[in-house]
């Protein structure tokens, strides 16, 4: 069956600190996957988007990076977080037109 | 920017009445969903309906479109406690194979025992 994991669920990091969260996807190949964040009480902002390994779009300029080093992985990293960073973190890769969203990281940068 | 809006962006009912949530949207559509969000969760797919059709039902959710409003509604009937959640609706863009959802703010729908 086909499952996504994204973890960790929540996350502390200092302002300055170093960001990697992962993503991955089981039984499906070669799909499309997807970093969306979440802020309070808002909507979903799509950060990255992959259509397969190395390719990576950004939709917003940010202090984010993302990358897909294999084809059922996709890392979201900073080299160093901001205030502004915090939010959830949803991943997600489509399956027929319907998203399929992991559970969410949750990040508060203090 | 986002695409989706939906209206209201809170909504308590009793349980056992109908909720009906509305979307609107800027651009045209190949497809319209709705999302179920429960705090602190991931979202969760309800329902797509393309931009041809203009109902859609599945179990106690009915979906209307209205392309030349641009427009959605997704109604629960006879709700429960457990439907308590954030519903969102999104919109695709798609372009090849670089296919993308756009979601609104959402309406936080509280059902009350």
């Amino acid at each position: 069956s086909q499952t996504i994991h994204q973890w960790p669920a929540t996350l502390v990091q200092p302002v300055g600190s170093p960001l990697s969260l992962e993503c991955t996807v089981e039984g499906t190949s070669n799909p499309n996957l997807y970093w969306y964040r979440q802020a309070a009480g808002r909507g979903l902002q799509l950060l990255f988007y992959s259509v397969g390994i190395g390719q990576i779009s950004s939709e917003v300029p940010q202090n984010l990076s993302a990358s897909r080093p294999q084809d059922r992985q996709f890392i979201l990293s900073s080299k160093k977080l901001l205030l502004s960073d915090s939010g959830f973190y949803l991943c997600a890769w489509v399956m027929g037109w319907g998203y399929t969203f992991g559970s969410g990281t949750r990040l508060t940068v203090v | 920017s986002q695409q989706g809006e939906e209206d209201p962006q809170a909504l308590s009912i009793q349980e056992g009445e109908n909720a009906t949530m509305n979307c609107s949207y800027k651009t045209s559509i190949n497809n319209l969903q709705w999302y179920r969000q429960n705090s602190g969760r991931g979202l969760v797919h309800l329902i797509l309906i393309r931009s041809n059709e203009r109902e859609k039902h599945s179990g106690r959710l009915r979906v209307t479109l209205d392309t030349s409003k641009k427009s959605s509604s997704l109604l629960i009937t006879a709700s429960r406690a457990a439907d308590t959640a954030s519903y969102f609706c999104a919109t695709d863009a798609y372009g090849g194979s670089n296919y993308k959802l756009t979601f609104g703010k959402g309406t936080l729908l509280t059902v009350n025992p």
